[in-house]
């Protein structure tokens, strides 16, 4: 079983929808939880930190359930520009040892 | 502008002959970096944990004699590939954690090495 799974979609959507996307992760030793954004061809970059009381960065809200080990990234009023893979992540073992999901592609259509 | 910067982006080479890709640290010093592999529509997959002035840490099922890592300094770590297969073509990235305290990590641009 992989460590951090997510659904690879893709999610195809139109502008201005909201879109849920899910994650779960095995290691319940993990401790810090990421979504990361990468666009094709492009290194990744942190969209934002997942806690369990809920993290809100303006249309993204991300959200932790350390019961269910499950990792959430919600994502409102969708803009052609949030087009790209979202990855999760968990921090595993050693310090800043980051761990992977496969990514769900989203695509959003006018 | 990028913090973490990779060289080179681009690399084409034959099957058997070595790559060297440079993961440089440009405003901040990092103990400790990561290199990560990315098949296509695949996850990142970590490599390897390159510590300065000690042996980089290999995860299971990767090759040390093949993946050659040396952080010889606060802000560079190099990966050689050696030998090189068609089957390593992939996407190659860094990382690094700034030596500032505050665990921020940095990743490079990666470099895409393609084995004919």
């Amino acid at each position: 079983r992989k460590e951090v799974e997510q659904d690879p979609g893709p999610f195809n959507v139109p502008e201005g929808a909201t879109v849920a996307f899910n994650c779960t992760y095995s290691n319940s030793a993990s401790q810090s939880f990421f979504w990361y954004r990468q666009d094709c061809r492009k290194e990744p970059k942190l969209l934002m930190s997942v806690y369990s009381s809920g993290n809100e960065d303006g249309r993204f809200t991300a959200q932790l359930n350390r019961a269910s080990q499950y990792i959430s990234l919600l994502i409102r009023d969708s803009k052609l520009s949030d087009s790209a893979t979202y990855l999760c992540v968990a921090v595993s073992g050693g310090y800043n040892k980051l761990i992977f999901g496969a990514g769900t592609r989203l695509a959003v259509h006018p | 502008g990028a913090v973490v910067s990779q060289h080179p982006s681009w690399v084409i080479c034959k099957s058997g002959t070595s790559v060297k890709i440079e993961c440089r640290s440009l405003d901040f010093q990092a103990t400790t970096m990561f290199w990560y592999r990315q098949f296509p529509k695949q996850s990142l997959m970590l490599m390897a944990t390159s510590n300065e002035g000690s042996k980089a840490t290999y995860e299971q099922g990767v090759e040390k004699d093949k993946f050659l890592i040396n952080h010889a300094s606060l802000t560079l770590s190099t990966l050689t590939v050696t030998s090189a297969h068609p089957e390593d073509s992939s996407f190659y990235i860094c990382s690094a954690v700034s030596n500032r305290g505050t665990g921020e990590l940095f990743f490079g641009e990666g470099s895409r090495l393609t084995v004919l």
